[in-house]
């Protein structure tokens, strides 16, 4: 158990939906990062939270946004689901800002858009 | 080309044989990750590195930076161990540059 929790697990929906992906850190971790991974592919790196704060952004679609609440929970919105955006979507926490610390990866959500 | 390669890409061996994979990358780097990916999904860091070398129960991490190489070994290698292996680099500006990861199937 890694500390770190996604929920939900699985989720499926249809496209021109919206769903929210709720990622809870470790207790102290600062950072939270999210990845996509789609099918057979490698994981790519969306965006990264520090203490509330966006301190990195990788290729996320506009469609999507993230935030970091006070209690340092962050939140996935995906709006406008395409088929193309069914993948494992990935949370992970370390306690620095600078990437220097290691990575403790949540067990992911699976969605589907049929 | 990749800024971090990995090989080899897929990897079969029995039971018990001593598992090497391998990853390289082509910029600075302040660590480098090795993490585990089982059939299910879930990702399990197995080792953050900068230099030398780190050792838990039958796995062992290694990094040459001169050479700009790391490598991953399992030893008495068991099924269970069957999953993807990734690489991952920090780079100067502490972004994480993931390797394609290596799958391992490792038969009883």
């Amino acid at each position: 158990d890694s500390g770190v929790t996604q929920t939900p697990k699985h989720l499926i929906t249809a496209t021109g939906q919206r769903v929210t992906l709720r990622c809870s850190p470790r207790s102290g971790d600062l950072s939270v990062y999210w990845y996509q991974q789609s099918l057979d592919q490698g994981l790519q790196f969306l965006i990264q939270y520090y203490n509330g704060e966006e301190r990195a952004k990788g290729n996320i679609l506009e469609r999507f946004s993230a935030q970091q609440f006070p209690d340092l929970h962050s939140e996935l919105n995906l709006s406008s689901l395409e088929l193309g955006d069914s993948a494992l979507y990935f949370c992970a926490s370390s306690p620095v800002g600078t990437g220097t610390g290691e990575l403790f990866f949540g067990e992911g959500s699976r969605l589907t858009v049929l | 080309k990749n800024e971090v390669e990995q090989s080899p890409q897929n990897l079969t061996a029995q039971e018990g044989e001593f598992i090497t994979i391998n990853c390289s990358y082509s910029v600075g780097i302040s660590a480098l990750h090795w993490l585990q990916q089982h059939p299910g999904g879930g990702i399990v860091s197995l080792f953050m590195l900068s230099s030398g070398k780190k050792k838990h129960g039958r796995l062992i991490a290694t990094i040459n930076i001169q050479e700009k190489h790391s490598s991953l070994h399992i030893t008495a290698s068991h099924p269970r161990d069957s999953a993807v292996y990734i690489c991952a680099v920090r780079d100067s500006n502490y972004q994480l540059i993931w390797g394609a990861g290596t799958k391992l199937i490792i038969k009883p």
